[in-house]
């Protein structure tokens, strides 16, 4: 069963608006990671923001914001006043289980890809 | 300090042939990860070590893929008797040991079986 889902494969958004990219997660663990990864295309995995599971509050990373909905099992990334160079591959994904332990693997979504138009 | 290195950036190998991919963690990383990303698609994960204990394996789709890793360093990935399915963006990451450690990726490793 897929334990990330991204359900929007692509997404056109214009120019300095705010942009919502989905992301819902399967897990029993009530200890998991949430994590957001850009990845333009140059190719690099570039890390944007993170949720603990006993977060209280959503995260934030200047333009970026977690919003996580833990009854749901949902962690979207907002982007606000959004720019061209937004324009990439985003990555949900979650690392469950214990601290060191041998679950504590990190898995990913299929992606989202986001064009930003001028 | 030094990011996650990966050598060589480009392999070019015909089919058949067994490949040798290489990967430098961030020192003091305990956890290492190898992925691949097959052109225009999402990262499929591979192998996970994580300091001492036995790595897991459960993302390697099959025999011919295996990957070592020494300590807490330098980990390789090689893939037997290659096939044009297996060309692909091959990443490696580290991170720490919590689980709020974000993973730092390498450049990644392109392979192409002709």
């Amino acid at each position: 069963a897929q334990k990330i889902t991204q359900t929007q494969p692509g997404m056109f958004v214009q120019e300095k608006e705010a942009v919502t990219l989905d992301c819902t997660y399967d897990t029993s663990d009530p200890s998991y990671g949430l994590f957001w990864y850009k990845q333009p295309s140059s190719g690099e995995m570039i890390f944007l923001i993170y949720q603990g599971s006993y977060d209280q509050q959503n995260a934030t990373e200047g333009r970026y914001s977690l919003n996580f909905q833990k009854a749901r099992k949902s962690a979207n990334l907002v982007i606000s006043a959004s720019q061209l160079g937004d324009s990439a591959m985003y990555f949900c994904a979650m690392r469950e289980g214990r601290k060191g332990g041998r679950d504590d693997k990190i898995i990913f979504g299929k992606g989202t890809r986001l064009h930003i138009l001028p | 300090g030094a990011g996650v290195s990966q050598s060589p950036s480009n392999k070019v190998t015909e089919k058949g042939k067994d490949v040798e991919l290489r990967c430098d963690p961030i020192s003091g990383h305990t956890a290492l990860y190898w992925y691949r990303q097959r052109l225009g698609q999402g990262l499929e994960f591979l192998i996970y070590f994580q300091g001492n204990s036995a790595p897991d394996k459960s993302g390697l789709p099959s025999d011919r893929f295996s990957a070592e890793r020494t300590g807490e360093s330098v980990s390789t990935l090689t893939i037997q008797r290659t096939q044009q399915e297996d060309s692909a963006v091959y990443l490696c990451a580290s991170s720490g040991v919590f689980a709020a450690d974000t993973q730092y990726f390498g450049p990644g490793t392109r392979l192409t079986v002709l």
